[in-house]
């Protein structure tokens, strides 16, 4: 069965610093992959999608980039976290972008 | 993505049947209904989808009416462990963006 990792459950971060979430997809090849972000008592916004390695869209302007190194590996990176970053952030997979997307348990990130 | 509105909140007896409705009146041909549900703190978790016909799962049922502009996510037996917010959301085939609104928070009671 197919399984979605994000590290770390929780990060606290200055203001300034560098920014850098890993999600991974196991036991699925070729996913769709997401990065969303929720804020606190909202619904999900998009950030980014991915149909493939090295192919990244990105649905809003923002301080945050995303990559896509390997088929399975899907990374959320920031140069100078902002406060407005804080969020709790979700990545997901789906089999093709019309089909179920499936969560991660989600990074609850706080910038201070 | 149509727009969905669903109750803020609502309250059920464990053991009862809870039934969440959902309006999505504007909802296209090519939309199916999604529910998630997000139990604090975790990632939304899938709960069944459909189109037109009525579906069944592990989970819950779906019933979707005849027009479908409206549609109810049934929970059969309720237990301390579904309490969550539960969200309907209208996907198109093609569409990248799940929209999650405010959904509906659904507390059991024991």
């Amino acid at each position: 069965s197919q399984t979605i990792h994000q590290w770390p459950a929780t990060l606290v971060q200055p203001v300034g610093s560098p920014l850098s979430l890993e999600c991974t997809v196991e036991g699925t090849s070729n996913p769709n992959l997401y990065w969303y972000r929720q804020a606190a008592g909202r619904g999900l916004q998009l950030l980014f999608y991915s149909v493939g390695i090295g192919q990244i869209s990105s649905e809003v302007p923002q301080n945050l980039s995303a990559s896509r190194p390997q088929d399975r590996q899907f990374i959320l990176s920031s140069k100078k976290l902002l406060l407005s970053d804080s969020g709790f952030y979700l990545c997901a997979w789906s089999v093709s972008p019309w089909e179920t997307q499936y969560f991660g348990p989600g990074t609850r990130l706080l910038v201070l | 993505d149509a727009k969905t509105t669903q109750p803020t909140s609502m309250d059920c007896a464990e053991g009862r049947a809870a039934n969440l409705p959902c309006n999505h009146s504007t909802i296209s041909g090519n939309e199916y209904v999604y529910w998630y549900r997000q139990i604090h703190s975790q990632g939304p978790q899938y709960i069944i989808h459909g189109l037109k016909n009525n579906e069944t799962n592990e989970m819950a049922s779906l019933i979707i009416t005849e027009d479908r502009k409206s549609s109810t996510l049934i929970l059969p037996h309720a237990t301390l462990r579904d309490t969550a917010v539960y969200y309907c959301i209208g996907h198109s085939s093609g569409a990248n963006n799940l929209f999650f609104g405010t959904g509906t928070r659904l507390t059991v009671i024991p």
